[in-house]
């Protein structure tokens, strides 16, 4: 079975810090990882995804995310933090359980930006 | 219209109505999936739909009933549901239901029982 584990349930920054986000992976199988943010009463976007190949991906907004097999790790980082990224992050692997092959969550980071 | 449509946007219902949530994708989407969000806990996948046949899943309670007409739309039909139950309830569609396809999501239904 598939799953992640998202470390710190709350990150805070100032404007123009660096943002890093932590996700750890646990798959069987070759995974497939993905990132994504939601705004207050809104549903999930899509920031970024790692099926294949290049183990740097970009994503929309300047974010990033590294998959390193080793470490069984796909981090989402940003250099410079704007108040617009303040927002709920979730990090998912294609998985498979009891209901189905689909995306499964983390249980997500809330990040805070400061002025 | 594009994206995933949801209706409607908030309910609230007693624990002895029966309500349903409808989801509309107009991706040209074959996969379409339920979640329930709730404060503190992961997004919890409920229900998945491919090509229209459902995947049964016997951990979801049988007062959530799942309706998948056509490959654009879903209904969740609800009954006799428990405070508990209250929660945001996301829609999403995918190409198909591969582990490395991308999910697209609704805006949700903010479910309130009383």
């Amino acid at each position: 079975a598939q799953s992640v584990t998202q470390l710190g349930s709350h990150v805070s920054v100032s404007e123009g810090a660096l943002v890093l986000l932590r996700c750890n992976y646990s798959s069987s199988v070759p995974p497939y990882l993905f990132w994504y943010v939601q705004y207050p009463n809104q549903g999930l976007q899509l920031l970024l995804k790692y099926t294949t190949g290049a183990t740097l991906v970009k994503g929309i907004n300047g974010f990033e995310a590294e998959f390193k097999k080793s470490e069984t790790s796909f981090h989402l980082t940003k250099p410079s933090a704007h108040m617009s990224d303040a927002a709920e992050y979730f990090c998912a692997v294609g998985g498979l359980n009891q209901a189905g092959t689909a995306l499964i969550f983390g249980k997500g980071t809330t990040l805070s930006v400061s002025s | 219209e594009t994206g995933v449509t949801q209706t409607p946007r908030h309910l609230v219902m007693g624990m002895t109505n029966k309500k349903s949530l409808k989801c509309e994708q107009h991706l040209g989407h074959n996969a379409m999936y339920w979640y329930k969000q709730s404060a503190k806990k992961p997004l919890e996948l409920m229900f998945v739909y491919s090509l229209e046949e459902r995947v049964e899943n016997n951990s979801v309670p049988s007062r959530f009933s799942p309706e998948c007409p056509n490959s654009s739309h879903l209904f969740l039909h609800l009954h006799t549901l428990q405070p508990e139950d209250s929660a945001l309830y996301l829609c999403a569609s995918s190409q198909d239901n591969a582990m490395n396809t991308e999910a697209f999501f609704g805006q949700g239904t903010r479910l309130t029982v009383v």
